[in-house]
């Protein structure tokens, strides 16, 4: 167990909707990094939070937005939904300098 | 931009024995991290090992250890005694040392089976 969860563990969304999900980072950890995994695909960055603020973005349109909270906790937000973004939704946290640890993932259906 | 390649998409070996996955990588910079973690189906990413660029020395944890070839620009994993429960994908990952700014860049990943 990294101290990393994510909610829900699977999800089934309808194309065109929106979704959220959420993560609670481990203990002592200020970072947030949110990741994408296609099938049978190594994971793609999405973007970063650190202390509240986005900090850096990976090649993913606007409809993919994210918020980080005082207690650094953080959610990953999708809008418009299109049946590409099935996937596994993984959460990382980590602190200055230090490795990052991942949750279980979610992961999300569209039809 | 960085990239990373792992060009073994399968491997299979005996339990007992010891494999090596192939890593390759990309990059300009010179300060960075290389990782290896193992998604089991679980699907939790498991960080395996770390090693750090300016680091000559490979980096070792139990029967894992890795080949860093910084100027290869190269990264293997050596799997010693594997076990069953080492079945799982494994990805190769590149971090540039950037405080506050580290993303990792993955490979493909190589799915790897011990055989009984």
């Amino acid at each position: 167990e990294t101290g990393v969860t994510q909610s829900p563990t699977h999800l089934i969304k309808t194309r065109g909707q929106q979704v959220t999900l959420r993560c609670s980072s481990q203990s002592g950890h200020n970072t947030v990094s949110w990741y994408q995994q296609a099938l049978g695909q190594g994971p793609q960055f999405i973007f970063q939070y650190y202390r509240e603020e986005e900090n850096g973005r990976g090649n993913f349109p606007p409809r993919f937005s994210g918020l980080q909270f005082p207690n650094y906790s953080s959610e990953l937000n999708v809008n418009a939904l299109e049946l590409d973004d099935s996937a596994l939704y993984l959460c990382a946290s980590s602190a200055r300098d230090t490795e990052a640890f991942f949750g279980q993932g979610t992961r999300l259906t569209v039809v | 931009a960085q990239t990373v390649t792992q060009s073994q998409p399968e491997m299979s070996v005996q339990e007992a024995e010891t494999v090596t996955l192939s890593c390759t990588y990309d990059t300009s910079e010179n300060n960075y991290y290389l990782f290896w973690y193992k998604q089991p189906p679980s699907r939790q990413m498991i960080l395996v090992i770390r090693q750090e660029a300016y680091k000559q020395q490979n980096a070792t944890e139990n029967r894992f250890s890795v080949n860093f070839q910084k100027a290869a620009k190269s990264f293997s994993l050596k799997i010693s005694d594997s076990q069953l429960g080492d079945t799982a994908m494994y990805f190769c990952a590149f971090m540039k040392r950037d405080f506050g700014n580290e993303k990792l860049t993955f490979g493909t990943g190589t799915r790897l089976t011990i055989i009984p």
